[in-house]
Parts: C-alpha cells; structure tokens; sequence
C-alpha cells in the first residue's frame, strides 16, 4: 500500500474560499513532513517543513499567513490554502521523513499529490 | 545545499541500459546523492542513493565518481513504464530537499 497519502487528490473551489489537504504517513511515524508546490513544467518547490508539535518552517517568499501548515500528530499534516486565488492554482505534493519498517532510513517518501484549481 | 546539473532531456530505446548522469562538483563530504524520479502527475518516488560506494537496489543502479563531483544513475533495461522525470539532489542529513530541473527520459518502443 502507499506509504505517504494525501486527501483530496484533487480539488476545484472558487475565488476566496479556503481549502484544506491532508497529508498522512500511512505505515510510519513522522516527526518531520513537507509541502512542495509544483506548476506546469517545473519542479518542485519546497514552500515549508513541518514539525510535530511545533510551528512550521517557511522557504523565502512563501507567506505563511496564506498557506497554515499544522503538524497536530506524527502521521498527519494539514496545508490550508486562505482565500485561494486563480494564481495559487498548482499541484501541491506533501513528503514525509521516517525510518519506519523496511525503510529506507533518513529518505524522503511523497504523496501522490494534490491539484488544486482555483475558478 | 550544493546545486546539481543534469541535461533536460535524454532518450532511450525500449529494452535497453540508460545511463543518466548527475554534475555536482560542489558537493561537501556529508552530502547524500538521492535519485528520485516523477511520473506524470504523480508525487516523486525514490530510486536510490549512495554517499561514496556504488549502490544497486533493484530499481537501478548508483555509480558515484571516485572524487564524488559526479554520479550516474544507470537503469539496466529500460521499459516504457521508466518514462519520468529523473531527479538528482544533494542533501546533509537532516536537511531538506531542493529539486533541481532534473531530466526528462523518454523511452521509445
């Protein structure tokens, strides 16, 4: 099964509203998770690390007032996306760190991300 | 973290070894060399990665210069299904992933 899922796979909303993607560590234990951000045609963009228990890290130029990232337990990460806009329409892929069984220690394991479409 | 260079794009015949190369002349000592490759859609999925000995795991294959400023990451046969883009990056321990432009494989039939 996947180690790392992310719920919805896809989401379309209006102007202003706000949406909310889960990450979760399926099968291990995660103190540490990210969120990336990928537009069409480009790489990944790492916008923050998120740590159990404490507040997220933020990349320069990624506002963290728009993009809340909470880290409550240690299989499960939030991304809420504040007044999303038709230019923070992406694909935003979370990755989660652990040594869980048969892992590959200290590596990184991403979700099958998330598209999101702002009308 | 240290930058690494890799061509756009590359292409391989069906059923045939691939040999994707990775420059990273500024690596430190402590840098990783992961390979992750990315699907079309999809998140990124770990291939392999090495310190300073080759590696094989059975995905591919990790060959690392012996001064470490380069690597190659070799598929053995290439399928259709080995069509993604192929990510190099260096990373410390503990440290956080930066992706690179990586290299676009296509496999033809």
């Amino acid at each position: 099964g996947a180690v790392v899922s992310q719920h919805p796979s896809w989401v379309i909303c209006k102007s202003g509203t706000s949406v909310k993607i889960e990450c979760r560590s399926l099968d291990f234990q995660a103190t540490t998770m990210f969120w990336y951000r990928q537009f069409p045609k480009q790489s990944l963009m790492l916008m923050a690390t998120s740590n159990e228990g404490s507040k997220a890290t933020y990349e320069q130029g990624v506002e963290k007032d728009k993009f809340l990232i909470n880290h409550a337990s240690l299989t499960l990460s939030t991304l809420t996306v504040t007044s999303a806009h038709p230019e923070d329409s992406s694909f935003y892929i979370c990755s989660a760190r652990g040594g869980g069984r048969d892992r590959v220690i200290d590596t990184q394991y991403f979700g099958p991300g998330t598209r999101l479409t702002v009308l | 973290d240290a930058k690494t260079t890799q061509p756009n794009s590359m292409e391989s015949n069906e059923e045939e070894p691939v040999h994707l190369p990775c420059n990273h002349s500024t690596i430190s000592g402590t840098d990783y060399i992961h390979w992750y490759r990315q699907l079309p859609s999809q998140g990124p999925e770990y291939v392999i990665h090495g310190l300073t000995s080759n590696v094989n795991n059975r995905m591919a294959s990790l060959a690392i210069a012996e001064d470490r400023k380069s690597s190659t990451l070799i598929l053995h046969r290439a399928t259709l299904r080995d069509a993604a883009v192929y990510y190099c990056i260096l990373r410390a321990p503990g440290n956080q992933f930066y992706f690179g432009t990586g290299t676009s494989l296509t496999v033809i039939p």
